[in-house]
C-alpha cells in the first residue's frame, strides 16, 4: 500500500463514452501527477498539479480533461478517446518542491482502460 | 534535454545470481531514484540517493549515485522469482532554479528470473 489509491482498477470504454478515473492521496503530499504508460514505451507525464493548481500540461489532447478540487484528490475525465489512448494510467504524489533535491514521487497501482 | 538510458533493456537469469543494471545520462542530476514496477501494478520506489558517491542498500539491493552524476547502478544480489518485474531509473528534472518536482524515468530493465 503505496497511500495513494486509484479507482477503477481496470475500465473498458467505447470510443463515445464518458468516463472519469479517480485518484486519492492520504499522504499530505501537496502536488499531484497524471501519467500514461503504453506498453514499450517510458512513462509519459501528462499533466501536473501544484497546491490544486495545474502547473503542467505535457500537450496533452482535450479529451483528456483533469480536475483537482483539493491536495488530496485528482481526477482524469475521458471523453471520446481513441483506441490508442489505451494504456496503464498512473496516478502519483509527492510534496511539492521545496528545496533543491527533487521530491519522491509515490504511486498508485494504475487504471487499466482500454478503448474499443 | 535531460534524458535517461536504462542498461540492459531486459536480462533472462536463473534464481540465486547477481544482477547489474544502470542509467546514465548526458545531463547532471543531484537525485537518482530507482523504483520497481510489477505487472499490472504502480511503480514503487526502491531507493533514493542524493549525493554523489553515495553507495545505498536496501535488502539485497544496492545502488550507487556516479561521481560524475551523470549515472548511477542498481544491484541485485541473489535474485529470487519475486525480482521480476520493470526496473525504472528517475531523476529530477532541472531548470535554472534548481530542481523541480517533475520526473525523468529511464525507459526501464525487464527482469526476469528463472525458478
Amino acid at each position: 500500500e503505496t497511500g495513494v489509491t486509484q479507482t477503477p482498477r481496470h475500465l473498458v470504454m467505447g470510443m463515445t463514452n464518458k468516463k472519469s478515473l479517480k485518484c486519492e492521496q492520504h499522504l499530505g503530499h501537496n502536488a499531484m501527477y497524471w501519467y500514461k504508460q503504453s506498453a514499450k514505451k517510458p512513462l509519459e507525464l501528462m499533466f501536473v498539479y501544484n497546491f490544486k493548481e495545474q502547473t503542467e500540461n505535457n500537450s496533452v489532447p482535450s479529451r483528456f480533461s483533469p480536475e483537482c478540487p483539493n491536495s488530496s484528490h485528482l481526477f482524469l475525465h475521458l471523453h471520446t478517446l481513441q483506441p490508442e489512448d489505451s494504456a496503464l494510467y498512473l496516478c502519483a504524489s509527492s510534496q511539492a518542491l521545496l528545496h533543491l533535491r527533487g521530491n519522491i514521487q509515490y504511486f498508485g497501482a494504475g487504471t487499466r482502460l482500454s478503448v474499443l | 534535454g535531460q534524458q535517461l538510458n536504462q542498461s540492459p533493456q531486459s536480462m533472462f537469469i536463473q534464481e540465486g545470481e547477481d544482477v547489474s543494471m544502470n542509467c546514465t545520462s548526458s545531463s547532471i542530476f543531484n537525485t537518482w531514484l530507482w523504483y520497481k514496477q510489477d505487472p499490472g501494478e504502480g511503480p514503487v520506489l526502491l531507493i533514493a540517493l542524493y549525493k554523489a558517491g553515495e553507495l545505498t542498500s536496501n535488502g539485497r539491493l544496492t545502488a550507487q549515485f556516479g561521481i560524475t552524476r551523470k549515472d548511477s547502478f542498481l544491484n541485485i544480489s541473489a535474485s529470487i522469482p519475486s525480482d521480476v518485474g520493470i526496473y525504472f531509473c528517475a531523476g529530477p528534472y532541472l531548470n535554472y532554479g534548481g530542481a523541480t518536482n517533475k520526473l525523468i524515468f529511464g525507459t526501464g530493465t525487464l527482469l526476469a528470473v528463472q525458478p
